[in-house]
């Protein structure tokens, strides 16, 4: 049963550019958050897909997009990168969201340094 | 306001020893969800623990286990017998209300470094 992928693993793009990542959820799961992760810091939500539609966004500029697809696999988009997007993006996966137990489950990750 | 707060930035401890990691929360939520995640240098991280606010008792798994103390808004994290490869950073995280559209956040994390 293979869980969450993210892929690249490592990203390194300058200032002013775009990136896209990608997630494939856990299987069996329906719904993708993905989190910023700054060095030394926690998790920051950005926003979370569920039936091809964002649900609800953390406080993150309108730089931050995303996507959820049929096969519930998720993009996010980054644009006009600035070096404070330099990250681990973090992708999770989940089952119910309606559920208070209802954990996440992680992927490894893509860390993005902007130059 | 910050809703989870991790005071301990890092902890060093001797294998074998028992460990808590502290974690306080701030909700007006009656109904919440609490869980703890670890992180090795990998990235990925991993489920260790839930604990219901309406559970009675606390959680247990395994060498985890969960110190709730409700009134002090505290979800304490316990680790047993600790071995080297727990060394990692740790992420205390709440989930506020049963709305679909709830999100879990998380604390800023301590660092656990085990000792041979």
């Amino acid at each position: 049963d293979a869980g969450v992928t993210q892929s690249p693993t490592h990203l390194i793009k300058t200032r002013g550019q775009q990136v896209t990542l990608r997630c494939s959820p856990k299987s069996g799961h329906d719904t993708v958050s993905w989190y910023q992760q700054a060095l030394g810091q926690g998790p920051q939500f950005i926003f979370q897909y569920y039936e091809e539609e964002e649900r609800q966004r953390g406080n993150f500029p309108d730089r931050f997009s995303g996507h959820q697809f049929p096969n519930y696999s998720s993009e996010l988009n980054v644009n006009a990168l600035l070096l404070g997007d330099s990250a681990l993006y973090l992708c999770a996966s989940s089952l119910d969201p309606g559920a208070i137990y209802e954990k996440l489950f992680f992927g490894s990750g893509t860390q993005l340094s902007v130059l | 306001a910050q809703k989870i707060t991790q005071t301990q930035p890092g902890m060093f401890v001797q294998e074998k020893e028992a460990v808590t990691l502290d974690c306080t929360y701030d909700t007006s939520d009656p109904s919440y969800g609490l869980f703890w995640y670890k992180q090795p240098s990998s990235g990925e991280m991993i489920f260790l623990i839930y604990q219901g606010s309406y559970d009675q008792q606390n959680a247990t798994e395994g060498r985890y286990s969960l110190n709730f103390q409700k009134a002090r808004k505290s979800a304490n994290l316990v680790i047993s017998a600790s071995q080297l490869g727990d060394s990692a950073m740790y992420f205390c995280a709440m989930r506020e209300g049963q709305r679909v559209d709830d999100k879990i956040i998380f604390g800023k994390g301590t660092r656990l470094h085990i000792l041979p």
